[in-house]
């Protein structure tokens, strides 16, 4: 199966300041790669994904980057703001038994100081 | 419209007993899925419906774990024999039908402790 490696698993930033968190998989047949964002108390939300034939994809303040040889991908948040503390977790899709399974990192938690 | 709700919310058993927990997916999502989610952890598949039929349980821990969604909509996770590893947040998930890249939406869990 896949393994997604997710690093750092904590993050601490100033208001303002940029967040970036990395992601490794391992199944090189993994083509879908969704970032989710959960809040205390809540299920996952999707904030956004890349899909393997794209190297990058931007959502206002958010991006994603993806580079297929290496099999790693990162998460790019700027100008952050205190509302953007959370868990954030990578996921890398595998293909089985003709369904599409999500594996997920062991997540990042990010604190915004105000 | 709604969004994927799961109940109970909070669930507390004692060792040794049975527990179900109810998973309410988006209207018309074909595809339900769900997983495990230990305390500081991601959340790890357990199995995945669509429609009524079970097409993936690779992830069930072990035969104490048992899920079902007889009408295709509605689904249960129950768990037999409950014991203290089982202790975690259970999330259900629904999506359209599961192709490579559709999105699935995530209900609020289910907190189970086992005593």
């Amino acid at each position: 199966g896949e393994n997604v490696e997710q690093h750092p698993s904590t993050l601490s930033v100033q208001e303002g300041d940029s967040a970036v968190i990395k992601c490794t998989y391992s199944d090189s047949a993994s083509n879908y790669f969704p970032w989710y964002k959960q809040e205390l108390g809540k299920g996952p939300q999707l904030i956004i994904d890349i899909r393997s034939n794209v190297g990058e994809k931007k959502d206002q303040r958010i991006a994603v980057t993806l580079n297929k040889t290496a099999k790693h991908f990162s998460l790019h948040i700027t100008e952050t703001q205190p509302e953007d503390s959370a868990v954030y977790f990578c996921a890398a899709n595998f293909a089985s038994g003709g369904s599409y399974i999500p594996t997920f990192g062991r997540g990042t938690s990010l604190i915004v100081h105000p | 419209g709604a969004g994927v709700s799961q109940s109970p919310r909070y669930k507390v058993a004692k060792r040794g007993q049975d527990v179900a927990l109810r998973c309410d997916p988006i209207s018309g999502h074909v595809s339900l899925f769900w997983y495990q989610q230990a305390l500081g952890q991601g959340p790890e598949f357990l199995t995945y419906f669509q429609n009524e039929a079970q097409l993936d349980k690779s992830g069930l821990p072990s035969d104490r774990f048992f899920a079902e969604r007889p009408e295709g909509s509605v689904s249960t996770l129950k768990i037999q024999r409950t014991q203290q590893e089982d202790s975690a947040v259970y999330l259900c998930a629904s999506s359209l039908p599961a192709g490579a890249y559709n999105e699935q939406f995530f209900g609020p869990g289910t907190r189970l402790t086992v005593l």
